[in-house]
């Protein structure tokens, strides 16, 4: 199955920092997604990303797709205390989804 | 519309005992799936099944662990002869038919402790 490498594993903010997670694939992906969990919960999608290039806005999150279709990232602008959890990367198989590792953020007020 | 429901929420099982969980997927859902997350890992596709059919069950252990989703009922996930090691969160989740790759919602999760 595909895989998917996360980097980094975890990043330390303080508020207002901007944050930049990066997953990165040795092929070509059809799509993918990115989910956050926030601590003791469970993942809840952000967004599906399908075409090369495509960038998507959600207010302060941009999640962005790679030319080759093997790279994605997410950032977010202005931290906020909020916005503590991990996130994580997602490709879509034949019939389930691979996760990478996640990248845990947490924010310092 | 209530979301995917999973319980219990929290587990305690002795090693040799055996754990239940039981999954209801969203109103409308006809797809289960289940994943296993490791403390401060991603989490492990397991299973992935359909009312009275499993569909790929490539990330399951060949041993102590099965899954069904009856005509009736919640999905569940039973894990016979509990060892440490089986100590985890397990997730499911579940998609409207037809799949092409969208959202999957997943439930709260089961945190899983063996004592």
């Amino acid at each position: 199955g595909q895989q998917v490498m996360q980097i980094p594993q975890y990043q330390h903010v303080q508020e207002g920092e901007d944050f930049t997670t990066y997953c990165n694939s040795s092929t070509t992906l059809s799509n993918i997604q990115w989910y956050k969990q926030r601590p003791g919960g469970h993942p809840v999608f952000l967004i599906q990303l399908v075409k090369s290039g495509e960038v998507k806005k959600q207010k302060r999150l941009t999640f962005q797709f790679g030319e080759a279709k093997k790279n994605s990232s997410l950032h977010i602008t202005a931290t906020q205390t909020t916005d503590v959890g991990t996130y994580f990367c997602a490709v879509i198989g034949y019939s389930t989804l691979t996760f990478g590792k996640g990248t845990m953020l947490l924010v310092s007020p | 519309n209530a979301g995917v429901m999973q319980n219990p929420r929290h587990l305690v099982r002795r090693r040799g005992q055996e754990a239940r969980l039981r999954c209801s997927p969203m109103k409308g859902h006809s797809h289960v799936y289940w994943y296993r997350q490791l403390p401060e890992e991603g989490l492990k596709f397991m299973v992935y099944l359909q009312k009275e059919n499993i569909i790929d069950e490539s990330g399951m252990p060949k041993e102590r662990f099965s899954a069904e989703f009856p005509k009736e009922g919640p999905s569940i996930l039973r894990i016979q002869q509990v060892v440490r090691g089986d100590s985890a969160a397990y997730f499911c989740a579940s998609s409207p038919p037809g799949w092409g790759g969208y959202e999957q919602y997943f439930g709260p999760g089961t945190r899983l402790t063996v004592t």
